[in-house]
């Protein structure tokens, strides 16, 4: 099954740790992004890759980095700089190829205890 | 002003209903358009997209554009207790990368 899949589901941190979160995408789409969920606030972008060896920040980027190595993974790095960093970290991925339509992974959860 | 407004809701409906779910937008150079139904602690899951103005209906779902007023709709026929989610409609321009969400209806069809 062609998809997204995002590790772990959910996840805890210490105050002061870097936590790294998993992307995966077999859709072979060449763009992919990081989103941040909280109530009332809707998606907000942190980075986005249109290609691999690229990435651009989005709206939100400061506190976290990313990598683009492979075609198929984007994994984020939450860091110890990112001030309120527990919400819902969704994965997307798209290409033009496919109308340009914006696929979501199931999330994952971190919680900084 | 958000680029892409929605209201929150919640919305509560008897099953059986029609639902109208919408959301205006202000930049004109949106090209595509979709609605993504959300449930709780899980990723969106895409359900409709439509390329510039007009209709587009698949099953249950109808979505529909109004460029001219720059207004998106999501209406859902006999509406079922599964409806019960939020449901988020997006906005992009191709090449920008940048899909631009609503907040986001919380959406509950009561049994």
């Amino acid at each position: 099954d062609g998809g997204i899949t995002q590790s772990p589901k959910y996840l805890f941190r210490k105050e002061g740790q870097n936590v790294t979160l998993s992307c995966e995408q077999n859709l072979n789409h060449d763009a992919m992004y990081w989103y941040r969920q909280d109530p009332g606030q809707g998606l907000r972008l942190i980075y986005y890759s249109q290609i691999v060896n690229d990435f651009q920040k989005g709206d939100i980027a400061e506190g976290y980095s990313v990598s683009r190595e492979k075609k198929e993974s984007f994994p984020l790095t939450v860091t110890s700089a990112q001030k309120n960093p527990t919400a819902f970290y969704l994965c997307a991925s798209s290409s033009p190829s496919s109308t340009d339509t914006q696929y979501f992974g199931p999330g994952t959860r971190l919680t900084v205890l | 002003q958000k680029e892409v407004e929605q209201d929150p809701g919640p919305l509560s409906v008897p099953e059986g209903a029609i639902v109208s779910l919408n959301c205006t937008y202000s930049n004109s150079a949106f090209q595509y358009f979709m609605w993504y139904r959300q449930y709780s602690r899980k990723g969106p899951e895409l359900l409709m997209y439509t390329y510039s103005s007009g209709n587009k209906e698949d099953g249950r779902f109808t979505a529909q554009v109004d460029k001219s007023s720059k207004y998106i709709s999501l209406f859902i026929r006999d509406s079922q207790p599964s409806d019960s989610a939020t449901y988020l409609c997006a906005a992009y321009t191709s090449g920008t990368y940048k899909y631009i969400f609503g907040t986001g209806t919380r959406l509950k069809v009561l049994a």
